[in-house]
C-alpha cells in the first residue's frame, strides 16, 4: 500500500534560518507526492506536487521540495523561515488503484518559526 | 466564488443526536471529496462523488454516516446517533477531473461531541 511517512512531530527553527520538514515514502512505480499546509483553525492548503521531472519542485510561499528516489524522501525545504510559516505541513500521496483520486496523508509535522 | 465553502464552522452536540454539515464546492468542480481530521493525525478519506454520484466510500463511514451530493453541487454529511469518536475535523475538498489530485480544501467543520 501506498504510504507517507513524517519522522518528526515538531521542528523549531529561527526566522531567517533555513527549515526542512522531512517526509519518507513508500509506493509502488513512479510516485506523486504532495505537499500540504495547514494554518490554525483552516483547511489544508496546496504547497506543492512532484509528478515527474526535475527533483526539486517549487511551489507557493518560497517553498520547495528534493525527490530523492534513492533515498525514498520528499523533504520540504525553504531557504529562510518566516515566523508566518508557522503551521502545520502534511506529506501525501495517492491511494494506489483507488479511481477516486484519494489521497493518503502523513500524521504531519508542526513547524514553529521562533522570531 | 472564493473557494470551497463549509457551514457551520464548529458544532458542538450531545451524544446521540444527529448533525448535518453542508459544502459547498467550486461551482465548476465536479469532484467532491469529505475528509475526517482527528488531532494529532492527518486527513483521513471518507467518500467521493463525481458529480451526484457517490462512487467510493471507506470503511470508516459506518452506517451511521450518510453523504448525499444532489444535482452535483453542494453536498451533506450526516452523522446519526453521534458518539464521542466522532468528534473531529470534517474537511470537504473540490477538483476538476482533468486535474487529478488538484484538490481545494474547504476550512472544515469542527465537531465536538460531548
Amino acid at each position: 500500500a501506498q504510504s507517507v511517512a513524517q519522522p518528526e512531530d515538531q521542528v523549531n527553527v529561527a526566522e531567517g534560518n533555513p527549515l526542512t520538514v522531512k517526509c519518507t515514502y513508500s509506493v509502488s512505480g513512479n510516485p506523486y507526492l504532495f505537499w500540504y499546509v495547514q494554518y490554525p483553525n483552516r483547511g489544508l492548503q496546496f504547497l506543492l506536487k512532484y509528478i515527474t521531472g526535475d527533483n526539486l519542485v517549487k511551489g507557493s510561499y518560497g517553498f520547495e521540495a528534493e525527490f530523492n528516489k534513492s533515498q525514498t524522501s520528499f523533504h520540504l525545504k525553504k531557504p529562510s523561515a518566516l515566523v508566518s510559516d508557522s503551521a502545520l505541513y502534511f506529506c501525501a500521496v495517492p491511494v494506489s488503484g483507488a479511481g477516486s483520486y484519494q489521497l493518503t496523508f502523513g500524521k504531519g509535522t508542526k513547524l514553529s518559526v521562533i522570531p | 466564488d472564493t473557494g470551497v465553502s463549509q457551514d457551520p464552522r464548529h458544532k458542538i452536540t450531545k451524544r446521540g443526536q444527529n448533525v448535518t454539515f453542508r459544502c459547498d464546492p467550486i461551482s465548476e468542480h465536479n469532484r467532491l471529496y469529505w475528509y475526517r481530521q482527528t488531532l494529532g493525525q492527518g486527513p483521513e478519506f471518507l467518500t467521493y462523488f463525481q458529480n451526484e454520484a457517490q462512487l467510493e466510500k471507506s470503511r470508516l463511514l459506518s452506517d451511521r454516516f450518510s453523504a448525499e451530493r444532489p444535482k452535483g453541487s453542494f453536498s451533506t454529511l450526516e452523522i446519526q446517533r453521534t458518539e464521542q469518536g466522532d468528534s473531529a475535523m470534517y474537511l470537504c475538498a473540490s477538483s476538476l477531473s482533468r486535474d487529478s489530485y488538484g484538490y481545494t480544501f474547504g476550512s472544515g467543520t469542527r465537531l465536538t461531541v460531548v
